[in-house]
């Protein structure tokens, strides 16, 4: 059974610094994974996908990484400022089935 | 601006009471999902509808039933039988769900709480 993971559960960095939120999955076989934003009591925001096929992804100040045969990707947010605190999830759609399997999520709190 | 939109934005529910949460999306998309979230674990998937008329439960199902009788809508009701409600309700959509490499968009979501 897939399973994802993002360690810490919490993060809280001083503004400006370069840093790296991570997942983990367990299963390989997955078709991507997806990163997100969620602002408090608010949806989630599509921050970058990578297919299976791929390494990884830019997008502005972001980067995510994915190494399948490990079971890893790294989201790399460089010069965070304070308006990128948020909860950040990421999601593995497997190749077995339609649904997408969640990690719980890193808060990041950017100090100005 | 295409988007999806959640209403009400918070709900009380009363013993014994069914409530309706509401999802539109204006994107065109053929897929609709409805999640639960609770604080510290991810989300979980309650049903799917990949076309109008058509539904399937996800892993939560049980106290919850839905219906597809447009496009753009996909509402929930949050039965009686659902004993523990109270938590974050989001919906989503995406286009046909075998597009793998197309995004989920969200609705900002409702927060279900019991009187």
């Amino acid at each position: 059974k897939q399973e994802v993971t993002q360690i810490p559960a919490a993060l809280s960095v001083p503004e400006g610094e370069n840093l790296v939120l991570n997942c983990s999955f367990t299963d390989s076989a997955i078709y991507n994974l997806q990163w997100f934003r969620q602002d408090p009591g608010k949806g989630l925001t599509s921050l970058l996908l990578i297919q299976s096929s791929q390494r990884e992804q830019t997008s502005g100040r972001l980067n995510a990484s994915l190494d399948k045969s490990s079971g890893r990707s790294t989201l790399y947010i460089a010069a965070s400022q304070p308006g990128d605190s948020a909860t950040y999830l990421c999601a593995v759609r497997p190749v077995s089935n339609y649904q997408l399997i969640w990690g719980a999520g890193t808060k990041l709190i950017i100090k100005p | 601006d295409g988007g999806i939109t959640q209403s009400p934005k918070y709900l009380f529910r009363k013993e014994g009471q069914n409530v309706t949460l509401s999802c539109e999306q204006n994107l065109n998309h053929d897929a609709m999902y409805w999640y639960r979230q609770d604080p510290g674990q991810g989300l979980r998937l309650i049903y799917y509808s990949q076309i109008v008329n058509d539904f399937q439960k996800g892993d939560i199902a049980e106290g919850y039933s839905v219906s597809r009788e447009k496009k753009e809508s996909f509402p929930l009701t949050v039965t009686s039988a659902q004993k523990n409600p109270t938590a974050f309700y989001l919906c989503a959509s995406s286009y046909d769900r075998d597009r793998v490499g197309q995004p989920q968009h969200f609705g900002d979501g409702t927060r279900l709480s019991i009187l």
